[in-house]
Order: C-alpha cells, then structure tokens, then sequence
C-alpha cells in the first residue's frame, strides 16, 4: 500500500539557517503529495502541495518539488525564523477513486529555530 | 469563517467514562476523519466518513464509535474511555470527490484518561 516515511527529528537550527525535511514516498500511479504544518497548541493546516511530477510547491518562503524518480519530496527553506518552529507532515493522496484518495501521513518532524 | 469547529479544548475522564467529542464543520465537505496524534506515533485515523449515513474504520477504530446524521457534523463517542485513549485528537474534513484536496483540521482535544 501507499506510505510515507520523512526524516526523524527533531531539528534545531539557528535562524536564517537553510533548511531541509526529508520526505520519501511509496505509491502506486502518481499520488498527490502535501506538506501541512502543526504551530504549538494548533491544528495541521496546509502549507504546500504537487499534484504532478516535477509541479514545484512552494508557499511562506517554503519550497518543495515532485520529483518522481526519487519518489521524493523534500521541503527547504533558505532562511529560517524563529516563526518557523512547528512539527512538519508529509503527506500524499493515491491517484485511484475509493480509499486511495485518503490521506497517508508520515510521522511528522519537530523543527525549532533558536533565535 | 468557523471552518472546523471542535469542542472540547481539554477534557479528563476517569477510567470507564464516556463521553462525546463534537465536530462540526460549514463548508458542505464530504469527507471527514478523525485522528488521533501521539508522540512519535504521528497521525492515525480512527474513523472517517464519504458523506452523510456513511462511516467506515480507520487504522485505530476499537473504542471508539462515529455516526453522521448530517454533513455537517461528525461526532466521536469514546465508549468506555481507557488510560491507553489519552490523546490529542483532531477532526478534519475535505472535499472527497476532488483528487489534490486540501484537509482542513479542528484545533484539537487533549483528552486525558486517569
């Protein structure tokens, strides 16, 4: 079935630095992909999404492509703020009617930036 | 704008208590779901539903029931709560029938069984 595994955490860096989560994808066709955020104390919201191979998402100076022949979609960001600390979900929907349109999390990664 | 409303913020039961978690979204969405997020355990869907009168299982549904009378709401029963059910939960819905749907999520209940 489909899954999702994104680099363990957590991750602590200064800011302004650059920043990369590590998210890996299995699926069959070709899946929607999704970063959501987790501020403290909040629900997830939508942060960026790729429907397509080599769609690039990008929002909130945050960035991440679809690329397919690493099943892979990685999240940068140039310059970090403290802002930025949260717990980051990769996540994708399968390209089939039924329950491969569910979403398949992977397990988040805590990220704090340190003024 | 309410979006994904759920209540409570906060909630301790006792052991063998039940009691309901609400849900209620406006924006005419056919899927909803509810997870619930544990320490290094992320995300895991308890229940969810297509559209109104219709409920299926997630990956963790023992303990817990779901009905959805309305599209609007969709409530989540803990029957007998147990320590093992102290959680974060979420309720979130989406459009189903679109493919690249956004999930948008409640605030969350912290719920804590002694």
């Amino acid at each position: 079935g489909n899954s999702v595994t994104q680099m363990e955490g957590p991750v602590t860096l200064s800011e302004e630095a650059f920043l990369t989560i590590n998210c890996t994808y299995t699926a069959t066709g070709y899946p929607s992909l999704f970063w959501y955020v987790q501020y403290p104390g909040e629900g997830l919201q939508l942060l960026l999404k790729a429907t397509k191979a080599d769609d690039k998402g990008s929002n909130k100076g945050f960035e991440a492509t679809y690329r397919k022949e690493t099943t892979s979609f990685h999240l940068e960001k140039g310059s970090v703020q403290v802002s930025d600390s949260a717990v980051y979900f990769c996540a994708l929907t399968g390209s089939n009617a039924g329950n491969n349109r569910k979403l398949i999390w992977g397990l988040g990664t805590s990220l704090a930036v340190n003024p | 704008n309410a979006g994904v409303t759920q209540t409570p913020k906060f909630q301790v039961l006792k052991t063998g208590q039940s009691m309901t978690l609400q849900c209620a979204q406006d924006m005419n969405h056919e899927y909803m779901s509810w997870y619930r997020q544990d320490p290094g355990m992320g995300l895991r869907l308890i229940h969810y539903s297509v559209g109104a009168g219709i409920t299926d299982q997630g990956e963790v549904p023992n303990g817990y029931n779901v009905s959805r009378s309305t599209t609007e709401d969709f409530p989540l029963r803990l029957l007998s709560a147990a320590p093992s059910q102290t959680s974060v939960y979420f309720c979130a819905s989406s459009y189903f029938s679109t493919l690249n749907t956004e999930a948008f999520f409640g605030q969350g209940t912290r719920l804590t069984v002694v």
